[in-house]
């Protein structure tokens, strides 16, 4: 079966500060996607990054940054510097060849981040 | 970039009524269209794949009689939550996938969704 796991609920960081999100996930697939979103509270889905799982290299951008490392299957998001601006929900995502083709996201249960000023 | 939208974003009804949500792409074509759900401070949870001109494919433990999706046109799709009551109070979000011929991953692009409060 497919999971994702979030294990962070809530993260609460003063700005500036940086901040990692954490994400495992669970596939029996050889070839599959993992996502970032980010969900503010206006409630619309902001794509951050898609991730095939044949590309193991570690993305930047911006203050953002992906360690994405399938020994460990684990595809964390770090903040750098955070901003209040970046006080969403985060919801990382997989992917995969499974229910008969790359249609279905399967979501984690999202880590609510908060930047204090 | 692709847009999907989505009408209403909000809506209130009375409880036994039903009410309609459109999803349209606005600047593709999309065969396949996804409606999700999302209870206050959880995650999303697909409800049914919509494809265009067939039947659509709902997830287990959703009630496809209560929620009837349409996918009549290739940038519309439309979910009719029928006798709604106030469990289905709900953000309901589509999105829409890019349509192409290739065996791997397809773009999906996700409307702003809509909020529902049944009385």
């Amino acid at each position: 079966a497919q999971k994702v796991t979030q294990a962070q609920t809530e993260i609460s960081v003063v700005e500036k500060e940086d901040v990692t999100l954490d994400c495992v996930y669970e596939t029996r697939d050889t070839t599959y996607y993992l996502f970032w979103y980010k969900q503010p509270p206006s409630g619309e889905l902001v794509f951050l990054i898609r991730r095939n799982s044949f590309d193991e290299q570690n993305e930047i951008s911006g203050r953002y940054s992906w360690n994405f490392q399938k020994s460990t299957s684990s595809f964390n998001f770090t903040i750098t510097a955070s901003q209040v601006v970046d006080s969403a929900v985060y919801f990382c995502a997989l992917s995969g060849p499974f229910s008969g083709g790359y249609n279905k996201l399967i979501f984690g249960a999202g880590t609510r981040l908060a930047v204090h000023p | 970039g692709a847009v999907v939208s989505q009408h209403p974003s909000r809506v209130i009804c009375k409880s036994g009524t039903s009410v309609k949500i459109e999803c349209r792409s606005l600047d593709f074509q999309a065969t396949t269209m996804f409606w999700y759900r999302q209870f206050p401070k959880q995650s999303l949870m697909l409800m049914a794949t919509s494809n265009e001109g067939s039947k659509a494919t709902y997830e287990q433990g959703v009630e496809k009689d209560k929620f009837l999706i349409n996918h009549a046109s290739l940038t519309l799709s439309t979910l009719t939550v029928t006798s709604a009551h106030p469990e289905d109070s709900s953000f309901y979000i589509c999105s829409a996938r890019v349509t192409s011929g290739g065996a791997g991953y397809n773009e999906q692009f996700f409307g702003p969704g809509t909020r529902l409060t049944v009385l």
